[in-house]
This record gives structure tokens, sequence and C-alpha cells, in this order.
């Protein structure tokens, strides 16, 4: 059971390409959020799908696009990167309903813009 | 934007020692979490706590959710080098469109010293 896959876990990208980062849950969770994680600022949520089909905003969506091709994937995509979004990019996933809050987290994907 | 207030920031301790670790906020929320996260990995929950006053114990680590579920404590006793890591509390709102998501504190860097 592998939980939540992330990949690539390393990528640097100079300003202006563009990448997609995958995530895949294999939980048969209906909620999937992609979070940005930077020294002193916690985790900050990019976007978040409650179900298959739905997206919708989170604290910091600029720069960002999401995908949720389906229950299991949800795909995070930067369009032209900028130096700003250097980080670490968590996606999660969690069930639904009172007392399903707990989100599992994947290992992260470390992204270098220079 | 609601906020989650955590404190202190770093922690360094010598092993043996006890501490304690706060998580604050002007709102009101449905659950706390607590989750601990190892260089190079994503967050994992240690606990939930739903209930205004609720304590859970989970060996030497002691959660606490305030009264109004708008602060919530974490205290581990005779800190050991293995729960050295960053502590993050996260806070759930229950219901419309904040369904699910979770705002996380900045974080606790705890380093304890053998």
């Amino acid at each position: 059971n592998a939980g939540v896959t992330q990949t690539p876990k390393f990528q640097v990208l100079k300003t202006g390409q563009s990448m997609t980062l995958q995530c895949a849950q294999d939980m048969n969770h209906n909620s999937m959020y992609w979070y940005r994680q930077d020294p002193g600022m916690g985790l900050r949520l990019i976007y978040y799908s409650a179900s298959e089909g739905t997206t919708d905003k989170g604290e910091v969506p600029n720069g960002y696009n999401v995908s949720r091709l389906n229950k299991r994937e949800f795909s995070l995509r930067l369009e032209s990167a900028a130096p700003s979004q250097t980080s670490v990019y968590f996606c999660a996933s969690s069930g639904t309903g009172i007392g399903q809050e707990t989100q599992y987290f994947g290992p992260g994907t470390r992204l270098l813009v220079l | 934007t609601q906020l989650l207030e955590q404190s202190p920031q770093f922690l360094s301790i010598q092993e043996g020692e006890n501490l304690t670790v706060y998580c604050n906020s002007s709102s009101v929320f449905s659950s706390l979490q607590w989750y601990r996260q190892e260089p190079g990995e994503g967050p994992v929950l240690l606990v939930t706590v739903v209930t205004g006053g609720e304590v859970k114990k989970l060996k030497r680590l002691t959660f606490q959710f305030g009264d109004a579920r708008k602060d919530s404590s974490l205290h581990i006793t005779a800190a050991q080098t293995g729960d050295t890591g960053l502590y993050l509390c996260a806070g759930a709102r229950a219901g419309g469109t904040s369904y699910g998501k979770l705002t996380f504190g900045q974080g606790t860097i705890l380093t304890v010293h053998p």
C-alpha cells in the first residue's frame, strides 16, 4: 500500500520554464491537496480538490494550475516558473466526513527555480 | 484568512527535559491536529483533538484542546533525541467551502541534544 506518491522528488528549472508535478493516492480518498512549504511559513494550501472533477483555490494559487485527472491523481502545473516558486511541494489526500480530516502526505517534491 | 500562531518557532533542549509547544488562534476550529515531520519526508499525524477541553496522551506526549476550541498545546515529558523534528499544528473547520481544509501553524523545530 503506497499511500500518496509524488514525482519527481527533485527538480531544477530555469525562470520561465514549465513543469507538472504528479501526485497519486491509492486510499480511495475523495479529497486531495497541494501545499508548498517554505521556512518559517508552515504549509500553505495552493489548490485542493474535494472530489473528482472539482478544484478550488487555496491560500496561494497564483502562478499554479491543477488538474484532478481522476479520483487517484491530482497534478500541479507551473506554466512559467519564477524564483519565488522555489519551495518544497507536498501533495496530500483525505477522506470526507466528520472524523476523516486526517491528511496523508506524500514525500514531497523539492523545486529550485534559477 | 484565519491564522494559527505556533510558538516557539525553535526549541533546543537537552535529553530528559520537558517542553511545551503552543498553538493559538482567534478562530474556532472543529478539530485540531498535530503532525510531526522528519527531514525529507511529509508530515505524519500524531493526534486529533475534537472536544473543547479534551486531553489526549500518546506515551510521553500530552495534547490539549482549549475549552473554546481556539488553542492547543503539545507537552513532551522527558524528551528523547528521537523526538527531534518539526511539529505542526493544523486546524480544521467543518461545513461550507472550508470543509476538509486545514490551516497550518508555522511549525516548531525541536532539537533534542544527547
